[in-house]
């Protein structure tokens, strides 16, 4: 079936260090979904991060980057330079758009602690 | 970026009761969903809602649930009667063009 498997956290890191968060899908009921990492900060909602749909594009915000790699089935999610602001939950998705019709599936989420 | 509120953000219920979740989508988007993610689980989709009607569900979407927008006021998920597997997070999202989702905060539902 339709899955998402990202890294397990929690994920601790050193202010100003690099970050790689895994995220790797299976995808059988179409061949190239649009991928997408979310975030959810403390004490607030989910909130969109970045998103790619075509398949060797790469996606990026707030100092965050992940490239839609259809050869591998994976959208890692990457940082030069972390901060302790960026300490929160991200949460790795496929979705599919079909018509009038799309669902996201989502991955467990990985904790990320930034340690000052 | 936009803005979608739900109501309650908690909610205790007894088992069989009804209880209606809500949520106010932005106001321009015309796609509305209901995820639900138990404790320790991932987030999953519950049902997708288009120019008035259910568009796809999923398997956890039971004959109990129901979801509605009159007249274009909340988005609503009702349970009834609602059950000790009930209880969960329920995520109201809503997409302009059935794309892009954004999210509510989440309404947290206790079921005894």
């Amino acid at each position: 079936g339709d899955s998402v498997t990202q890294t397990e956290g929690p994920v601790t890191v050193s202010e100003s260090e690099s970050l790689i968060i895994n995220c790797t899908y299976s995808a059988t009921s179409i061949a190239y979904p649009n991928l997408f990492w979310y975030v959810r900060y403390p004490g607030e909602g989910l909130q969109l991060l970045l998103k790619v749909i075509t398949a060797g594009q790469k996606g990026s915000s707030r100092g965050f980057e992940a490239t839609y790699n259809k050869e591998t089935t994976s959208f890692h999610l990457q940082k030069a330079s972390v901060q302790e602001s960026d300490s929160a939950v991200y949460y790795c998705a496929l979705a599919f758009i079909t018509g009038n019709t799309g669902k996201l599936i989502f991955g467990l989420g990985t904790t990320l602690q930034v340690q000052p | 970026g936009p803005k979608v509120l739900q109501i309650p953000s908690h909610q205790i219920i007894d088992m069989g009761q009804m209880v209606t979740l809500n949520c106010d989508p932005v106001s321009n988007h015309l796609y509305f969903y209901w995820y639900k993610q138990i404790l320790g689980q991932q987030m999953e989709f519950l049902v997708n809602f288009y120019n008035g009607k259910v568009m796809e569900k999923s398997k956890l979407f039971k004959d109990q649930f129901s979801v509605e927008r009159p007249d274009g006021s909340y988005f609503t998920l009702k349970i009834q009667p609602t059950a000790l597997e009930d209880s969960a997070v329920y995520f109201c999202a809503s997409s302009f063009l059935g794309d892009t989702q954004y999210f509510g905060p989440g309404t947290r539902l206790l079921v005894l």
